[in-house]
């Protein structure tokens, strides 16, 4: 079966660093996704890794280990609208995403 | 950016009616598209993968009796909810990945479907 997993809620201040943990087991693997969702909005996508190392855009930075299944979102100089829910998606192969489970970030002022 | 559409936003059937969700693909075609379930405070699960002029790819556990899918053309997919009943209340979104690209995809507002 497929699994990801993530923590469940993460808080943090104003102007912090935090980093969201995804480690996944899955039958295949093109690519780790990260997207961002608001309560009651639709997922957007924020970075894609298919190949080990980092990816940085902007304030965010992903981070892909094939060898330890293990990725990791990293955010920078938080903000309070960066307050939503954060997913890691697996490409298996056909396209389609198979999602964790969610981490909830609360930014606090 | 590329735009995924999504009609309507919200509804509200009785149990034992069919409810019909529209997603489209506004500026660019998709011969694949993807329909997800997410219940609340839960991610989003893959219902199926909907296939431009053929038929639809159910996931394990969803039946393809109750949710019909058809992709008529390269930008429209949409989703019967049919004698929908209680627990299919949920949020529906559907995502689309522009030819061409190979791993972003473009989720829809959602819809969220409520049954009474």
């Amino acid at each position: 079966g497929q699994s990801l997993e993530q923590p469940s809620e993460v808080t943090a201040v104003e102007g912090a660093i935090v980093q969201i943990n995804c480690t996944y087991q899955t039958s295949g693997f093109y690519g780790l996704s990260w997207y961002q969702q608001h309560d009651g909005g639709a997922p957007t996508f924020l970075s894609y890794n298919a190949l080990d190392g980092l990816e940085e855009t902007g304030r965010f930075s992903s981070f892909l280990s094939r060898s330890d299944s293990y990725g990791y979102l990293l955010l920078q100089e938080l903000q309070m609208k960066d307050s939503a829910s954060y997913f890691c998606a697996v490409d298996t192969g056909r396209r389609a995403l198979t999602f964790g489970s969610g981490t909830r970030l609360q930014v606090q002022p | 950016g590329a735009v995924v559409s999504q009609h309507p936003s919200w509804v509200i059937c009785k149990s034992g009616t069919s409810v019909k969700i529209e997603c489209r693909s506004l500026d660019f075609q998709a011969t694949t598209m993807f329909w997800y379930r997410q219940f609340p405070k839960q991610s989003l699960m893959l219902m199926a993968t909907s296939n431009e002029g053929s038929k639809a790819t159910y996931e394990q556990g969803v039946e393809k009796d109750k949710f019909l899918i058809n992709h008529a053309s390269l930008t429209l997919s949409t989703l019967t909810v049919t004698s929908a009943h209680p627990e299919d209340s949920s949020f529906y979104i559907c995502s689309a990945t522009p030819s061409g690209t190979s791993y972003e995809q473009y989720f829809g507002p959602g819809t969220r479907l409520t049954v009474t």
